[in-house]
């Protein structure tokens, strides 16, 4: 049972326009989500997060928002760079921890 | 600057053999934790651990030990491996258990023949 799902293995876009990465989750008691970036041979490294008690958390090209009655988050990137060209993972807590994350999805930035 | 350490990067083992992957931070996280990533499935928790002393089971455990002696150091033990047991490991920390950011190591692949 797949608790948190993102259901595009891929994405495609062109430099400068945006990158939508979505991600939905099914367990109620997550409070707490976050998005990761990974380049091959290295580890994923840390690039947003937001708690439940908000709906929208910037940071710079990066905006992640969380939709709590659909139980569904998106990260947006504005504008794309070819350098996020990456697998992105979205992750869920329930303040244990204990991270749940989704398959990832390969997001590749045209020039 | 180190952050999360791991070792070996690469390893190929024969099913039977027993080995150690490394993890070290120093940045005194009480917090320690082992995924490992396969195609398809996101990165899944094996163990955990959020003191010295503490560990506990994550999602994927069967088949790994684990122990926390120092705060320093959280390896992983494969007793018997196994080709299922192919992956890409991570070992990744953070201060406490709580809701925070986990800062991850750069990987084991581990090849089982």
């Amino acid at each position: 049972d797949q608790q948190v799902k993102q259901n595009s293995p891929s994405l495609s876009v062109q430099e400068g326009r945006i990158s939508i990465l979505n991600c939905d989750y099914t367990n109620s008691m997550f409070d707490y989500f976050l998005w990761y970036k990974k380049y091959p041979a290295e580890g994923p490294t840390f690039l947003i997060s937001i708690s439940s008690i908000k709906d929208k958390n910037e940071d710079g090209r990066f905006t992640v928002f969380l939709n709590k009655s659909a139980k569904h988050l998106s990260l947006h990137i504005v504008p794309s760079q070819p350098g996020d060209s990456a697998v992105y993972f979205c992750a869920a807590s329930a303040n244990t921890g204990k991270l749940i994350f989704g398959q990832g999805t390969t997001l590749q930035v045209k020039p | 600057n180190a952050g999360v350490t791991q070792t070996p990067k690469f390893q190929v083992l024969k099913t039977g053999q027993s080995m150690t992957l490394q993890c070290a931070q120093d940045m005194n996280h009480e917090y320690m934790s082992w995924y490992r990533q396969d195609p398809g499935m996101g990165l899944r928790l094996i163990h955990y651990s959020v003191g010295a002393g503490i560990t506990d089971q994550g999602e994927v455990p069967n088949g790994y030990n684990v122990s926390r002696s120092t705060t320093e150091d959280f390896p992983l033990r494969l007793l018997s491996a196994a080709p299922s047991q192919t992956s890409v490991y991570f070992c990744a920390s953070s201060y406490t258990g709580g809701n925070q950011p986990q800062h991850f190591g750069d990987g084991t692949r581990l090849s089982i023949l």
